[in-house]
């Protein structure tokens, strides 16, 4: 079975200032996808950022990228220019790409705090 | 943002008592999942659904049951609730198994 590891369980970072998170993940398979999502105190779950594996460029939406490292199965996330509203729990999240309709896999989450 | 409502948003129960938490979404897709948020565990798959009548476990589906009966509804019964299902219960759905997953707004429940 996949597993997916948080290693950071809370970050800080000042507001304004570029911080990562990151994401390590275990699987046999050569074809996955990999995502992160936000969750503010809202508990609403935001997709944040979509990777596919078989993609070697790493994905960017505006603010946010990833470092995706295939060899070393790593998927880290990149804030530049942090703001107060970037405040949430932040979860990477697996699903392979095989036949089936089975869920995600989740880490278990790293708190991101932003100093003002 | 994706048509996904859950119901109810919050409830209080006691042990013993049968519940049914229902996901509706206004998308047509195909796929709907339930999962369940711990602290300390993320969020785990309980079931999920292929398509109306078409269901299946996922990893912590112990004490759960599911049905579908029609593409918009996917409703979770735990029918004896215990205190160890008091946790926050989010749907989610996607057009396509490795299409990215959008998610309902959560339901809480305790089991006293």
């Amino acid at each position: 079975a996949q597993t997916v590891t948080q290693s950071q369980p809370e970050m800080s970072v000042q507001e304004a200032e570029t911080v990562t998170l990151s994401c390590t993940y275990d699987t046999s398979e050569s074809d996955y996808y990999l995502f992160w999502y936000k969750q503010p105190p809202s508990r609403q779950m935001i997709l944040v950022i979509r990777q596919e594996a078989y993609k070697q460029q790493n994905a960017t939406e505006n603010r946010f990228s990833v470092n995706f490292q295939k060899a070393a199965k790593s998927f880290s996330l990149k804030i530049s220019d942090s703001q107060l509203g970037d405040a949430a729990m932040y979860f990477c999240a697996y699903r392979t790409s095989g036949g089936g309709a089975d869920g995600l896999t989740f880490g278990k989450g790293t708190h991101l705090i932003i100093q003002p | 943002d994706a048509g996904i409502t859950q119901s109810p948003r919050h409830k209080v129960t006691e042990t013993g008592t049968p519940v049914t938490l229902r996901c509706h979404q206004t998308e047509n897709h195909r796929y709907m999942y339930w999962y369940r948020q711990d602290p300390g565990h993320g969020l785990r798959l309980i079931h999920y659904s292929y398509g109306v009548k078409d269901t299946d476990k996922g990893e912590v589906s112990d004490g759960y049951s599911v049905s579908r009966s029609k593409t918009e509804d996917f409703l979770l019964t735990l029918e004896s609730a215990t205190s160890s299902q008091t946790s926050v219960y989010f749907c989610a759905i996607s057009d396509d198994p490795t299409d990215t997953q959008y998610f309902g707004p959560g339901t809480r429940l305790t089991v006293l």
